[in-house]
């Protein structure tokens, strides 16, 4: 079956460091990947996405590239904030992110501190 | 603001109870899914519905069970609670086979 791999963190940070969180994942088939993000309290939002090899998803400075190669979507982002402080999801969806549920790794919980 | 309402936002009930969870799609969406986030078990998919018909199944246990109305918003049955269905239910909503799935802002389960 499919599954997602993410660091669980938590992952701690000082402010304008740089970021990676790694994600891998299996599926059976060619799936879109995300990532979502939840802030204390509130629910997931995404974060961005990636429909098909070597694509690169990004938003608000993070950024994401599908490697088929390597089976993986690692998060990334040159310069962190305190606002960046929550907890990251990789996902994947094998039917293109709408005919089935998501499936999810564990979160890695940031914290960026000032 | 996902679009995506659930009520109620916290719940707290005693064991062997049953309860109702009640999501409402972005407008126009017509696929519903629902998700249980736990500590154990992470964020895991329950069952999706389109257009009011059950499209997909995933870890759900046979004392759960859900529907979707002809407006479309959509009902989460839990019965027989035991303390480990304590959790975050999340409801997500989209509207087509490739598109993105936007989440509600959940509701908080206590079972005592």
């Amino acid at each position: 079956g499919n599954s997602v791999t993410q660091m669980e963190g938590p992952v701690t940070l000082s402010e304008e460091a740089f970021l990676t969180i790694n994600c891998t994942y299996t599926a059976t088939g060619y799936p879109s990947l995300f990532w979502y993000v939840q802030y204390p309290g509130e629910g997931l939002q995404l974060l961005l996405k990636a429909t098909k090899a070597d694509d690169k998803g990004s938003n608000k400075g993070f950024e994401a590239t599908y490697r088929k190669e390597t089976t993986s979507f690692h998060l990334e982002k040159g310069s962190v904030q305190v606002s960046d402080s929550a907890v990251y999801f990789c996902a994947l969806s094998d039917r293109g992110g709408g005919a089935d549920g998501l499936t999810f790794g564990k979160g890695t919980h940031l914290i960026i501190q000032p | 603001d996902s679009g995506v309402t659930q009520t109620p936002k916290h719940l707290i009930t005693a064991t062997g109870q049953r309860v109702t969870l009640r999501c409402s799609p972005r407008s126009g969406d017509l696929s519903v899914y629902w998700y249980q986030q736990s500590l154990d078990q992470g964020l895991q998919f329950l069952i999706q519905y389109y257009n009011g018909e059950e499209r997909a199944k995933g870890n759900i246990l046979e004392r759960f069970s859900a529907q979707q109305f002809p407006d479309l918003h959509s009902e989460l049955n839990l019965s027989s609670l035991e303390l480990g269905d304590s959790a975050l239910y999340f409801c997500a909503s989209n509207g087509g086979v490739q598109e993105t799935q936007y989440f509600g802002p959940g509701t908080r389960l206590l079972v005592l």
